[in-house]
C-alpha cells in the first residue's frame, strides 16, 4: 500500500534552535516529493522534490531528497514563533493518471 | 493573497442534499487541484484538472465529481451528502505545463458543515 510517514508527530523547540523534520515514503512510481506549511488557514507551498541530494533553499528553510533510502527531510534553522505551524509531506506518484498522497503532518511549536 | 477564489466561503447542508463548490484559479494557471481537509483525514487529494481535462485522482468518492470549464474555472460537486463528508475544501492551482504540481497556490477554502 503506498503511503506516506512523517515524523515527529509534533515538536516543540525554542527560538533559536533548528529542527529537522522527517518524511518517509512507499509508493509505486515516484515522481516528486512536496513540502507545505499550514498555519491556521490554507497551505503554502514550501518546496518541490524530484532529483536526489540536491537540496532546495528558501531562507532558513532547506530541504533535501534521498531517493535510494525513500525519505526527505526539512531543516529550519534559527528557529522563529512564526515558524510554530503543520508542515505537510506529500508524494506524487503514479502512472498515466497520477496521484498526491500526504502525511499526517508534523506540529512545530516554537516558543518564543 | 493567493489569487486563487474560491466560493462560497461558508455552506451549511442536510444530509441527502447536493452542493456545488467553485473555485478560479490564478490567472494564467491550467491546472487545478482540489482537496478535503478533515480532522480525522489530515489533508487528502481528491482530482486534478489540466486545461479542462482530468489529469490526477486521489481517493474521491462516487459521489463526488468535478470539472474544468473552458475559462478554467473548476465546480466540485458533492452529492448525497453525509454527515462525514463535513470538511474544509481546498482549492489550488499551478502554472507550467504538465500533470505534475510544481508551485501550487491555494485558495481559503470552503468549510461544509453536513447538518
Amino acid at each position: 500500500e503506498d503511503k506516506v510517514v512523517q515524523s515527529p508527530l509534533s515538536l516543540v523547540v525554542h527560538e533559536g534552535d533548528t529542527v529537522t523534520l522527517n518524511c518517509s515514503y512507499e509508493v509505486t512510481n515516484f515522481r516528486s516529493l512536496l513540502w507545505y506549511k499550514q498555519e491556521k488557514k490554507a497551505p503554502t507551498f514550501l518546496f518541490m522534490l524530484t532529483s536526489s541530494g540536491i537540496e532546495k533553499k528558501s531562507g532558513r528553510l532547506s530541504s533535501i531528497l534521498d531517493k535510494k533510502e525513500l525519505f526527505s527531510i526539512l531543516n529550519i534553522t534559527a528557529t522563529q514563533t512564526g515558524d510554530s505551524a503543520i508542515y505537510l509531506c506529500a508524494v506524487w506518484h503514479g502512472g498515466s493518471q497520477g496521484n498526491l498522497i500526504f502525511g499526517k503532518g508534523t506540529k512545530l511549536s516554537v516558543k518564543p | 493573497d493567493s489569487g486563487v477564489t474560491q466560493t462560497p466561503k461558508h455552506l451549511i447542508t442536510a444530509t441527502g442534499q447536493r452542493v456545488t463548490l467553485r473555485c478560479s484559479p490564478r490567472s494564467g494557471d491550467l491546472s487545478v487541484y482540489w482537496y478535503q481537509q478533515s480532522l480525522d483525514q489530515g489533508l487528502q487529494f481528491l482530482i486534478q484538472y489540466y486545461n479542462g481535462e482530468e489529469r490526477a485522482k486521489g481517493n474521491i468518492l462516487e459521489r463526488f465529481s468535478a470539472q474544468q470549464f473552458p475559462d478554467l474555472h473548476s465546480e466540485l460537486n458533492l452529492s448525497s451528502l453525509e454527515l462525514g463528508d463535513s470538511a474544509l475544501y481546498f482549492c489550488a492551482s499551478s502554472g507550467g505545463l504538465g500533470a505534475v504540481p510544481n508551485e501550487q497556490f491555494f485558495g481559503p477554502g470552503t468549510r461544509l458543515t453536513v447538518l
